[in-house]
């Protein structure tokens, strides 16, 4: 079976432009969580999609969102960037949550400038 | 913040010494689950512990927990240099779909 596939796999933006991450998980795996690691706020938990519903979404401003396909690959999309979401974005799949082993990609590195 | 907390940060040993990692917690949990990070890539699983259990092996690794203390230790035995990596618990937090990581242990393991 195929990892989890993010891409790309390094972006540079500029400040007040958006951008759009794209998640494929494991064949089979209908939940996708996606994480921002950062050296001061380590991983922050951003928001969980299952069967295409946003189950669960953690503490960002709205200009973070995301959404989950019918193949239950998921994009998440940042607007208005700012110097602070230059970060890894990893996201993970499972077959059904987080409460279970998560696979994860190799992560989006986005560098705001 | 329900962020877990880890110690030590760092940790540097020689290869084949055991090393140990603990992390702390502040809610309850329904489980417990320990990753491995190489440098700027995805997390690895190595374990999961159900909030019913209190120790849990899988290879060199020996994962415990203590829910009354909400706390976890993670012990690599007889360490290789190919271990260097970071090291994080997660927590799931009752009721909810997210997950909670901790702030990391950097591993070093001197050849």
């Amino acid at each position: 079976k195929a990892g989890v596939t993010q891409t790309p796999r390094y972006l540079i933006k500029t400040r007040g432009q958006q951008v759009t991450l794209s998640c494929s998980p494991i064949s089979g795996h209908r939940s996708v969580s996606w994480y921002q690691q950062t050296p001061g706020q380590g991983l922050q938990f951003l928001f969980e999609y299952f069967s295409e519903t946003q189950r669960n979404k953690g503490n960002f401003p709205g200009r973070f969102s995301g959404r989950q396909f019918s193949n239950s690959r998921s994009e998440m999309n940042v607007s208005t960037l700012e110097l602070g979401d230059s970060a890894l974005y990893l996201c993970a799949s499972s077959l059904w949550g987080t409460n279970e082993k998560l696979f994860f990609g190799s992560g989006t590195q986005l560098s705001v400038l | 913040s329900q962020q877990g907390e880890e110690d030590p940060q760092a940790l540097s040993i020689q290869e084949g010494e055991n090393a140990t990692m603990n992390c702390s917690y502040k809610t309850s949990i329904n489980n417990l689950q320990w990753y491995r990070q190489n440098s700027g890539r995805g997390l690895v699983h190595l374990i999961l512990i159900r909030s019913n259990e209190r120790e849990k092996h899988s290879g060199r690794l020996r994962v415990t927990l203590d829910t009354s203390k909400k706390s976890s230790s993670l012990l690599i035995t007889a360490s290789r240099a190919a271990d260097t990596a970071s090291y994080f618990c997660a927590t799931d937090g009752t009721g909810a779909n997210n997950l909670f990581f901790g702030t990391g242990t950097r591993l070093t393991v001197i050849p």
